[in-house]
């Protein structure tokens, strides 16, 4: 079975400062994992995503991840958090191609001025 | 590329009435697509999987005959909300693959539906 556990519903930063959401999956295949960014009353954008290759992942804005099989973990970190990266993140495990996804419970960005 | 877009983007409507929620994919076919229901501060819980020209495969605790999803093109999937009642109000998003054995999947900008 898959799951994802984020630690910390809600974290905050000061503009600037570094930016790390913690996310854990377990999973009995190598995984795929995903992660997704979600702003008020708006859709997914994913953000990154690793499938295999190379374990540290860029995404866009800045961010990026990565997996740590050993540890179970996909962090997702960005160096200087800016106020327009305050939303909702979401980490997901896929089982790989043509499998559904899994979401973790998300984490509340607050970036604070 | 890849864009998945979804109809209406908000809806109110009455107890006890039905509601239809487009979810299409603008340029690709999408043999696959999925249907979440996000309720407020909480995660995505994936309601269906939904396979084009067949029936969709529902997860555990959806009632199949309360959210009738229909699949009947590459590009588009439905999801109608039967006798709706206030506590099916939630924001509904929808995602789609590309091909059968993509990993992808792009999601639309969601729906928010209300019950009055």
């Amino acid at each position: 079975a898959q799951s994802v556990t984020q630690l910390g519903s809600h974290v905050s930063v000061s503009e600037g400062a570094l930016v790390l959401l913690r996310c854990n999956y377990s999973s009995s295949v190598p995984p795929y994992l995903f992660w997704y960014v979600q702003y008020p009353n708006q859709g997914l954008q994913l953000l990154l995503k690793y499938t295999t290759g190379a374990t540290l992942v860029k995404g866009i804005n800045g961010f990026e991840a990565e997996f740590k099989k050993s540890e179970t973990s996909f962090h997702l970190t960005k160096p200087s958090a800016h106020m327009s990266d305050a939303a909702e993140y979401f980490c997901a495990v896929s089982r790989g191609t043509g499998n559904q996804f899994y979401f973790g419970t998300g984490t509340s960005l607050t970036v604070i001025p | 590329g890849a864009v998945v877009s979804q109809h209406p983007s908000w809806v109110i409507c009455k107890s006890g009435t039905s509601v239809k929620i487009e979810c299409r994919s603008l340029d690709f076919q999408a043999t696959t697509m999925f249907w979440y229901r996000q309720f407020p501060k909480q995660s995505l819980m994936l309601m269906a999987t939904s396979n084009e020209g067949s029936k969709a495969t529902y997860e555990q605790g959806v009632e199949k005959d309360k959210f009738l999803i229909n699949h009947a093109s590459l590009t588009l999937s439905t999801l109608t909300v039967t006798s709706a009642h206030p506590e099916d109000s939630s924001f509904y998003i929808c995602s789609a693959r590309v091909g059968t054995s993509s990993y992808e999947q792009y999601f639309g900008p969601g729906t928010r539906l209300t019950v009055t």
